[in-house]
């Protein structure tokens, strides 16, 4: 059964960190692009990033570009998100989604929920 | 950034209704779009990809078509368990761009 578990969020003061990570399982995860996608409270989803199965491509949206990091470790079967210089608009529910090939996310994780206040 | 409109934004339906959802590109997209389902507190759910193909194991109730820019998500005959907020998405170009999504209310 394929299994994505996001984990790392937390609340945090705008300006600091957090590394959520997310541990694949039931497939064979070296062969497949992986996303974030958030969730703001009560509102739609947004497309974050995204890393390819050997981590030659990392593509981001403007909304985050130059803060957030995606990498993965194929060995771990792990793909994290670096996030810095939070703002209060990052608060979400993150989610990673397996991508099957044509940016068509047919597994999710339960997502973890990241609070950015003051 | 390709704009995703949907509509309605929310319907109210009874059980055994036909329901159909619009999803409209701000520019074409060919058939570059999928369709989830999202229950309160739930992930989203994969439902039909590339406009019009039935994900694995899910109901033939659910349809989807169009191309371009104009598409069509129905549901043919409503049951309880399809409450939920539907959302289409882009994939035509980064970044990948959902619709603000339409909640499906009994």
């Amino acid at each position: 059964e394929v299994q994505l578990v996001e984990s790392g969020g937390g609340l945090v003061k705008p300006g600091e960190s957090l590394r959520l990570s997310c541990a694949a399982s039931g497939f064979t995860f070296s062969n497949y692009t992986i996303n974030w996608v958030r969730q703001p409270p009560g509102k739609g989803l947004q497309w974050v990033s995204s890393i390819s199965p050997r981590s030659d491509f990392m593509y981001y949206a403007d909304s985050v570009k130059g803060r957030f990091t995606i990498s993965r470790d194929n060995a771990k079967n792990s793909l994290y998100l670096q996030m810095n210089t939070l703002r209060a608009e990052d608060t979400a529910v993150y989610y990673c989604a397996r991508d099957r090939g044509s940016a068509d996310f047919d597994s999710w994780g339960q997502g973890t929920l990241v609070t950015v206040s003051s | 950034d390709i704009q995703m409109t949907q509509s309605p934004s929310s319907l109210s339906a009874s059980v055994g209704d036909r329901v159909t959802i619009t999803c409209q590109a701000s520019q074409d997209i060919y058939k570059f779009l999928n369709w989830y389902q999202q229950k309160p507190g739930k992930a989203p759910k994969l439902l039909i990809y590339d406009a019009s193909t039935l994900q694995t194991g899910v109901p033939s109730r659910f349809s989807g078509s169009g191309s371009g820019t104009d598409f069509t998500f129905t549901i043919s005959s409503l049951q309880p368990e399809d409450i939920a907020t539907y959302y289409c998405q882009q994939f035509d170009n980064l970044p990948y761009t959902f619709g603000q999504g339409t909640k499906l209310e009994l």
